[in-house]
């Protein structure tokens, strides 16, 4: 069965600081990847996806991902966080051309001012 | 022009009680997914409707049924509502005929209290 891990639960940074988020996911077949991010009081937004091509996928907001196949990864990355990026994230898979996504269980990102 | 709308926001049932969550999709969009995310856990997937059918289903017990009208919008039911069930429902949305027709777009969810 497909199952996507996160393996940071809760990230406290300052702001200026870089951020990495894990994301493994197992699964055999095909698949497209996503970030989701859910602000405070907002509902789950995508932050950035990838189905094909370049591994390294840009998203809004300076966000960043690289999709390492070899790994069965795809870890978030921002050079230098901000107040405002406070939030929870989420990955998430689905199997190419089944519309049923996976999420990890989420990461809440907590950046000091 | 309309993201995914969802209804109600909040609410508190009895156990062994039935519930109707509904979702209005985003404007275009022909697909509806629902998703439980329980206290401290990612989206769980529940089913999807396309063309008012259940296309897929996750592994969610039968007392977990919906239904898609004509105009896209849907409804979840839940049945004999167990403590566990208290969650947040999420709808989402997507538009089959779309570049980016697996790329999914979430409701602010419907928050369910078992008592």
């Amino acid at each position: 069965a497909q199952s996507v891990s996160q393996h940071n639960h809760h990230v406290i940074l300052s702001e200026a600081a870089s951020l990495e988020l894990g994301c493994n996911y197992s699964y055999g077949g095909t698949v497209n990847l996503f970030w989701y991010v859910q602000y405070p009081g907002q509902h789950l937004q995508l932050l950035l996806k990838y189905f094909s091509g370049d591994p390294l996928v840009k998203g809004i907001k300076g966000f960043e991902a690289e999709f390492i196949k070899s790994k069965f990864s795809f870890n978030l990355r921002k050079p230098s966080v901000q107040w405002s990026d406070t939030a929870e994230y989420f990955c998430a898979v689905n199997a190419r051309n089944f519309n049923k996504f996976y999420f990890g269980s989420g990461t809440k990102l907590n950046v000091k001012p | 022009d309309a993201g995914v709308t969802q209804s109600p926001t909040h609410l508190i049932k009895t156990r062994g009680q039935q519930v109707t969550l509904r979702c209005s999709p985003k404007s275009g969009h022909d697909t509806v997914s629902w998703y439980q995310q329980a206290l401290g856990q990612g989206p769980q997937f529940i089913f999807q409707y396309y063309e008012e059918e259940e296309r897929q289903r996750g592994n969610f017990p039968d007392r977990f049924s919906g239904h898609q009208f004509p105009n896209y919008s849907s409804e979840l039911n839940v049945n004999a509502l167990l403590l566990g069930d208290s969650a947040l429902y999420l709808c989402a949305s997507s538009y089959t005929g779309a570049l980016d027709w697996d790329t999914i777009y979430f409701g602010e969810g419907s928050w369910l209290t078992v008592v």
